[in-house]
């Protein structure tokens, strides 16, 4: 069946680079999300990514898209101790569903 | 608008008692679903629904009903709560299921002894 992995946590220093990894199974899927979770709130959409691009940047985020080895990564630059959240990857299969990692907790540290 | 609510933040339940979540969204969407969240675990699909009248089982539906007859909200029923039922619960809706943004509410913390 489908699935979405992702490593659990991820600590970083202020103003250095994140990346959080995520791998799935769905070749079929047709985009893959990334979502924000701060504590004690809901999901917020980050960015997502059309399964025919490789690539997206949007300020500080960077998704890149490896169709192949079904990989996908976000990558914050300059991250902030707001950025601190857990971060999750998701993947849309041919019903429409979400499929969801674990969750990447990030930590930021100053 | 309001976007996503659900209510209550908070609910301590004993095992076998019975309640309900409630969600509404104020967007007119079509597509409602449920989802928990446990550690370690991400978000897992509990039911949806594709418009009014219509649900439909996800990934983890047993010990939860739900029911869509208005298309702003989307209760879910616990039947008969159970320890493994302690979770967060979290209510999204998008214009279609195929649209690439849910939207989420903010949460329902539940715990059962």
């Amino acid at each position: 069946g489908e699935d979405v992995e992702q490593s659990l946590f991820l600590s970083v220093r202020e103003g250095d680079s994140s990346v959080i990894n995520c791998t799935y199974t769905d070749s079929s899927s047709t985009y893959l999300y990334w979502y924000k979770q701060e504590p004690g709130a809901g999901l917020q959409l980050l960015t997502y990514i059309f399964s025919n691009m490789d690539m997206k940047q949007d300020q500080r985020l960077t998704v890149l898209l490896n169709k192949k080895d079904k990989h996908l990564s976000l990558r914050i630059a300059d991250t902030q101790t707001g950025d601190s959240a857990i971060y999750f990857c998701a993947e849309s299969n041919q019903g429409g569903k979400l499929i969801f990692g674990q969750g990447t907790e990030l930590s930021v540290k100053p | 608008n309001a976007g996503v609510t659900q209510t209550p933040k908070f609910q301590v339940l004993k095992t076998g008692q019975s309640m309900t979540l409630q969600c509404a969204q104020d967007m007119n969407h079509e597509y409602m679903s449920w989802y928990r969240q446990d550690p370690g675990m991400g978000l897992r699909l509990i039911h949806y629904s594709v418009g009014a009248g219509i649900t439909d089982q996800g990934e983890v539906p047993n010990g939860y009903n739900v029911s869509r007859s208005t298309t702003e909200d989307f209760p879910l029923r616990l039947l008969s709560a159970a320890p493994s039922q302690t979770s967060v619960y979290f209510c999204a809706s998008s214009e279609t299921p195929f649209t690439y943004e849910q939207y989420f509410g903010p949460g329902t913390r539940l715990t059962v002894t």
